[in-house]
């Protein structure tokens, strides 16, 4: 079946740290994978998103590769924010094209 | 750009009590969905509906009905109301391409519902 896996949180982090979130995944045929963000009280927002592999998808800083030899998409950040502080989401979808799986979101608070 | 607008934004109900969550998207998407989101638990989806005039339950459909009233709308009603649907709840569209550069995603804001 299809399925994402993320690191759990909280993550706590002091301004200009390093950020990653691990994510793997298990999925059948050549998913799209993707990162949402939410903000609090807000919906997901779209973050990045990767669809084959060794595929690199980057927007406001982060970074995350589709590596299929590992079957992972971990985000990477290199100075965070306190403005990144919210809850990270890692999702797949099938090639199909109707059907996300979605990871239980990693709550990131980042401290000036 | 409107997006994906759901309504209401807040609910209290009673136990037992009816409501119907309103989805309406305008980027001419032919997929919309409805999930739940609760503590820890990350999002569940309820159901949804792949195209104008399909409707398929999805990890956690008991409790709720929904209605794709046209390729705009999708509402989900809950009949009656109980306190473990307290949560909150999502509506979202995509394309469903598949062109070359897949597919994506994109959610409402959220209805907070608490049943009392």
């Amino acid at each position: 079946g299809n399925s994402v896996t993320q690191m759990e949180g909280p993550v706590t982090l002091s301004e200009e740290a390093f950020l990653t979130i691990n994510c793997t995944y298990t999925a059948t045929g050549y998913p799209s994978l993707f990162w949402y963000v939410q903000y609090p009280g807000e919906g997901l927002q779209l973050l990045l998103k990767a669809t084959k592999a060794d595929d690199k998808g980057s927007n406001k800083g982060f970074e995350a590769t589709y590596r299929k030899e590992t079957t992972s998409f971990h985000l990477e950040k290199g100075s965070v924010q306190v403005s990144d502080s919210a809850v990270y989401f890692c999702a797949l979808s099938t090639n199909t094209g109707n059907q996300f799986y979605f990871g239980t979101g990693t709550s990131l608070t980042v401290i000036p | 750009n409107a997006g994906v607008t759901q309504t209401p934004k807040f609910q209290v109900l009673k136990t037992g009590q009816s409501m119907t969550l309103q989805c309406a998207q305008d980027m001419n998407h032919n997929s919309m969905y409805w999930y739940r989101q609760d503590p820890g638990m990350g999002l569940r989806l309820i159901y949804y509906s792949a195209s104008e005039g399909t409707t398929d339950k999805g990890e956690v459909p008991n409790g709720y009905n929904v209605s794709r009233l046209n390729k705009r709308e999708f509402s989900l009603r809950l009949e009656s109301a109980a306190p473990s649907q307290t949560s909150v709840y999502f509506c979202a569209s995509s394309p469903q391409t598949q062109r070359q550069g897949g597919n994506t995603i994109y959610f409402g804001e959220g209805s907070w519902l608490t049943v009392v």
